[in-house]
């Protein structure tokens, strides 16, 4: 079945700087991808999504990258903040009209102001 | 917009105790599910529903009974606690109608379980 990985598992940025967190997956036939964020203390926050169909998408400082010949997806923050500390999960939709996810194990980022 | 509501927000339990967690939402969503949330071991699946009175098991269904007494509430049962047990369970909900809406899941605050 599907299998996601996350890299890496911890992140530590100066504020302004950029920040990557990747996800590989397994199954070329996944079709719906998400990005999560979980503040200390928190639930998952559903940050954004992005179709096999369409690649790439963008949010407050933020864009979400879909690599389909790598299966690789990544988020970038291109000027982290420290309220941008927070867990980061990847999930992958698990092909078969499942209505399951799978998400990667999650990358700790920690902004220093 | 809609909320997800788990209660209890801690629940501590003895070892061997059958413990239950409920799972309320007022999206209207067709799909909820548990997850299980450790440290280092990310979100695995333990149960989902598809609809009322549906059950499905994910990866980490065996020790745990699930309930969908209702389209808007998802029950979920530890039959036997395990000592030193710690972790956070997650409800989450999607709208289930086909294509993304199918995958798009909203999560609840969750409920943090300790056994002693």
């Amino acid at each position: 079945g599907e299998q996601v990985e996350q890299r890496p598992p911890h992140l530590s940025v100066r504020e302004g700087d950029s920040a990557v967190i990747t996800c590989t997956y397994t199954d070329p036939n996944s079709y719906y991808f998400f990005w999560y964020k979980q503040e200390p203390g928190a639930s998952l926050q559903l940050l954004m999504k992005v179709f096999s169909s369409t690649e790439i998408n963008e949010g407050q400082g933020f864009t979400v990258l879909l690599n389909k010949k790598d299966k690789r997806l990544s988020l970038n923050l291109t000027a982290a903040h420290p309220g941008d500390s927070a867990a980061y999960f990847c999930a992958v939709s698990v092909t078969g009209n499942t209505r399951k996810l799978i998400f990667g194990l999650g990358t700790t980022l920690q902004v220093q102001p | 917009g809609g909320i997800i509501t788990q209660t209890p927000k801690f629940l501590i339990g003895q070892e061997g105790q059958k413990l239950t967690l409920k799972c309320q939402q007022n999206f209207n969503h067709d799909t909820m599910y548990w997850y299980r949330q450790d440290s280092g071991k990310g979100l695995r699946l333990i149960y989902y529903s598809i609809t009322e009175n549906d059950l499905q098991k994910g990866d980490l269904s065996e020790g745990y009974d699930a309930s969908r007494e209702k389209k808007s509430s998802f029950s979920l049962t530890v039959t036997s606690a395990q000592k030193n047990e710690m972790a956070v369970f997650l409800c989450a909900s999607s709208i289930g109608t086909g294509g993304v809406s199918s995958y798009e899941q909203y999560f609840g605050p969750g409920t943090r379980l300790t056994v002693l």
